[in-house]
């Protein structure tokens, strides 16, 4: 198994430009997650889904869109970037694991540039 | 939402010595509590978990407790080793709906383990 992949691994966008970061997973995970990483502020929910055809708002999505065609798939768009957009982004799958665990991986990241 | 804090933001220690990072957490129901390990430029990696319904879990030199009525978590690390500097971050996860599979992350700690 491949896991989480993303791509790409580095991108770098000039302000008002849109473009969508990939992520596939072959572990036929049910749930899938967007999150970004800024220095000293952890790691923030996007967005996430919990199935094909359905997704939902995490604590920071304005500025991003995605949908959910397959389980396979999970893509982010932005819409419009702009400077405070500039993070690293991961993707993330997770299934449940007996009862309440659910264990989740993480894809390798993209780090997101925006000028 | 849930809101999860992390305390500290930084911490040094010598080889050998324990290592305790702790995270209150402000929705009563959650019930379920992963501690994640980043190291710089990867991405995070599960180490170890807990569910609501158990005080205590111990991997080798890892331990994570967890107090329902005061709502805090912590991750125990003994014996440290300099392997052991990383990123850690904790994380709550909220039971139902359309929470499922959505986990709400500390804001880390940076761990510093010197020979």
């Amino acid at each position: 198994n491949a896991g989480v992949t993303q791509t790409p691994k580095f991108q770098v966008l000039k302000t008002g430009q849109s473009m969508t970061l990939q992520c596939a997973q072959d572990m036929n995970h049910e749930y899938m997650s967007w999150y970004r990483q800024d220095p000293g502020m952890g790691l923030r929910l996007i967005h996430y889904s919990v199935g094909a055809g359905i997704t939902d708002q995490g604590e920071v999505p304005n500025g991003y869109n995605v949908s959910r065609s397959t389980t396979e798939d999970f893509p982010l768009r932005l819409l419009s970037a702009a400077p405070s957009q500039t993070s690293v982004y991961f993707c993330a799958s997770s299934y449940r694991r007996g009862g309440t665990s659910y264990e989740q991986y993480f894809g390798p990241g993209t780090r997101l540039t925006v000028t | 939402g849930e809101n999860v804090e992390q305390h500290p933001s930084t911490l040094s220690v010598q080889e050998g010595d324990s290592a305790v990072i702790k995270c209150t957490y402000s929705d009563s129901a959650s019930n379920y509590f992963p501690w994640y390990k980043q190291e710089l430029g990867k991405r995070p990696q599960l180490i170890i978990d807990i569910r609501s319904n158990v005080g205590e879990k111990k991997d080798q030199r890892i331990a994570v407790t967890l107090n329902k009525t005061a709502k805090h978590f912590s991750l125990h690390i003994t014996e440290t080793q300099p392997e052991d500097s990383a990123v850690y971050f904790c994380a709550a996860r909220l039971t139902g709906g359309t929470s499922y599979g959505k986990l709400t992350f500390g804001q880390g700690t940076i761990l510093t383990v010197h020979p």
